[in-house]
């Protein structure tokens, strides 16, 4: 157990809808990271949060957003879903992006599109 | 546009056997070099590389990295069946606060 908790742990929707997956890092970790991972691909990185500010953007499309409250929870916000954006959907912590330091992953959330 | 390559994409050996599994990257501003397992969920942690040739070693696991001509090895003897999963490996980029991903080598190991 990583420390880092997901929620739900599965997803089941419709094209066009809106989902929101939940991250809680670590204690004591200040910065968060979302990843999607399809079957065809790696690990995708989308965004990095630090301490509740942005700090970085991968490979993000418009029709997600994230965001990083004051208790240092995450939320990705998925919208219009596609079914391309079935994928299992990875939070992982670490202390802080002025590192190096390792990442701890949470379990992921497998999302399906339908 | 910065990249990391991981070989092979998938190998079958027996309990026993010993493999070796790289990982070489092309990126700006290296920072350090990460090593993860997954299995049917979330990756775990094995090792992190920021210096040219000092070995890490966790029990049959071993990695070290090359800055100069910018790969890694992960090395792993005397498999078990446990050690079927997929290695990812991962560079850390100073400044920009990513990690860049490879797709992963699979491994299966036989009884």
């Amino acid at each position: 157990d990583s420390g880092v908790t997901q929620t739900p742990k599965h997803l089941i929707t419709a094209t066009g809808q809106r989902v929101t997956l939940r991250c809680s890092p670590r204690s004591g970790d200040l910065s968060v990271y979302w990843y999607q991972q399809s079957l065809d691909q790696g690990l995708q990185f989308l965004i990095q949060y630090y301490n509740g500010e942005e700090r970085a953007k991968g490979n993000i499309l418009e029709r997600f957003s994230a965001q990083q409250f004051p208790d240092l929870h995450s939320e990705l916000n998925l919208s219009s879903l596609e079914l391309g954006d079935s994928a299992l959907y990875f939070c992982a912590s670490s202390v802080d992006p002025g590192g190096p330091h390792e990442q701890f992953f949470g379990p992921g959330t497998r999302l399906t599109v339908l | 546009e910065d990249k990391v390559v991981q070989s092979p994409l998938s190998l079958v050996v027996h309990e026993g056997d010993t493999v070796t599994l790289n990982c070489s990257y092309e990126v700006t501003n290296f920072r350090s070099l990460l090593w993860y397992k997954q299995e049917k969920k979330a990756p775990t942690f094995l090792f992190m590389l920021t210096s040219s040739g000092i070995e890490k070693k966790s029990g049959r696991l071993s990695s070290i990295l090359d800055k100069k001509e910018l790969f890694s090895i992960l090395n792993i003897t005397a498999t078990q069946t446990g050690d079927s999963a997929v290695y990812l490996c991962a560079v850390d980029l100073s400044g920009t606060y990513k990690y860049i991903f490879g797709t992963g080598t699979r491994l299966k190991v036989l009884a």
